[in-house]
């Protein structure tokens, strides 16, 4: 069975440091994507990040970057000079080449002043 | 700006009513999507929608149903609500892959209790 599991239930980081978030996934495939969604207060989903399955070099967007192991399946989203607005739930989700998505459990990041 | 409606933020319904959650989106995307959200959970599929008319189960659909008449509404129904249903609903859409898109828009959501 494809599975995310995201075995840190909550993280915490100083404001301005770097954090890092992690996701495993289990897959017998070999094309498919990867995705990073941000879950604030306000329960608005937003795409943060995402990664080709193909693609060797990782994905970055300005402050959030990932490190893909495909080997390993493995697929952490590191955060760097975090701000307050980055406190959230963070989901880590797989998508086959289905349209459905498979997401992980979730981790709640906490930014401390 | 693209988006994704959700019709009620907050909903309260009583145990044994029929409970409609609607969901609108205005991106033309052919793909829609009910997840559930529970705490230690995540996120579970319930159903989704390739197509208008068309629809398939996902991973928990036992208590729901849904319809889909319209491409741009995709309507979740607690056919008679009980008090394990109580939860948030996300309704996500997406375009067909070929269409070059990947990600899912979301709504809001909407948390429901059944009391």
């Amino acid at each position: 069975a494809q599975t995310v599991t995201q075995s840190q239930p909550e993280m915490s980081v100083q404001e301005a440091e770097t954090v890092t978030l992690s996701c495993t996934y289990d897959t017998s495939e070999s094309d498919y994507y990867l995705f990073w969604y941000k879950q604030p207060p306000s329960r608005q989903m937003i795409l943060v990040i995402r990664q080709e399955a193909y693609k060797q070099q990782n994905a970055t967007e300005n402050r959030f970057s990932v490190n893909f192991q495909k080997a390993a399946k493995s697929f952490s989203l590191k955060i760097s000079d975090s701000q307050l607005g980055d406190a959230a739930m963070y989901f880590c989700a797989y998508r086959p080449g289905t349209y459905k998505y498979i997401f992980g459990t979730g981790t709640r990041l906490k930014v401390l002043a | 700006d693209v988006k994704v409606t959700q019709s009620s933020r907050y909903l309260v319904k009583r145990t044994g009513e029929k409970v409609f959650l609607e969901c609108v989106q205005d991106m033309d995307h052919e793909n829609m999507f009910w997840y559930r959200q529970d705490p230690g959970l995540g996120l579970r599929l319930i159903y989704f929608s390739y197509d208008v008319k068309m629809k398939e189960k996902g991973d928990i659909p036992e208590g729901y149903s849904v319809s889909r008449e319209k491409k741009e509404r995709f309507s979740l129904i607690l056919e008679s609500a009980s008090t394990n249903q109580t939860s948030m609903y996300l309704c996500a859409s997406s375009a067909s892959p070929g269409q070059g898109a990947f990600g899912y828009t979301f709504g809001s959501g909407t948390r429901l209790t059944v009391v």
